[in-house]
């Protein structure tokens, strides 16, 4: 069965980065992308991009480009999200989820990240 | 940008829900899916090209539209469908993933 298990949860002060890994199982790792949603306590979700879990290309949310870096490694089939120049904004849960053509169809369980002085 | 209404919807169980999504632009068909989500956990895929339910959704849950107005219906609710629905579009060139704000479900 699919599954992807991210990191735990992590606290942060502000001006930090986090990095944040997403391990898949159950699936062809290469054949699907691995995507990365964010949700800030009673906010709506919020995508931030995705990385190809084939060769690696990766796109950005205009909103995060400069400060998020989506890598993979294919050997142990994680990827990881790197958000740098943290702030209190930043606080909220963070979801990698498998996408495809049917749209996310796997969610990891999510990590919170707090940031606060 | 997508826009959901209503922003909660209070229904009893047994009762038909109808929850709207709107997009600015219009959308392919292929990019609009829709999203269950129950506090503390992650969302779940229920609809994915406007009308088909992602594998072990029931078929009480279904999604119709077309252009800029698409719809999930629940056709008979159940205790465990009051939750968060969420709406959302994909750009033709995948580099946007835009989610509404989200429809409030509760039980009345």
């Amino acid at each position: 069965q699919v599954q992807l298990v991210q990191s735990g949860a992590e606290v942060k002060k502000p001006g930090a980065s986090v990095k944040i890994s997403c391990k898949a199982s159950g699936y062809t790792f290469s054949r699907n992308a691995i995507h990365w949603v964010r949700q800030a306590p009673g906010q709506r979700l919020e995508w931030m991009g995705w990385i190809s879990g084939g060769n690696g290309f990766t796109m950005y949310s205009r909103k995060f480009e400069d400060r998020v870096t989506i890598t993979r490694d294919t050997s142990a089939t994680t990827v990881h999200m790197d958000l740098s120049s943290l702030r209190s904004e930043d606080t909220a849960a963070y979801y990698c989820a498998r996408g495809g053509d049917r749209g996310f169809d796997y969610w990891g369980q999510g990590t919170l990240v707090s940031v606060s002085s | 940008v997508l826009t959901q209404s209503p922003g909660t919807l209070s229904l009893s169980p047994g009762e038909r829900a109808t929850l709207s999504c709107r997009t600015s632009q219009t959308v392919y068909s292929t990019y609009l899916a829709w999203y269950q989500q129950k506090p503390g956990q992650a969302p779940r895929l229920l609809i994915y090209g406007v009308s088909n339910r992602a594998s072990g959704i029931p078929d009480r849950f279904s999604g119709s539209g077309s252009g800029t107005d698409f719809t999930l219906t629940i056709s008979r609710l159940e205790p465990e469908d009051f939750a968060v629905y969420y709406c959302q579009q994909f750009g033709s060139s995948l580099d946007t993933y835009t989610f509404g704000q989200g429809t409030k479900l509760e039980i009345k």
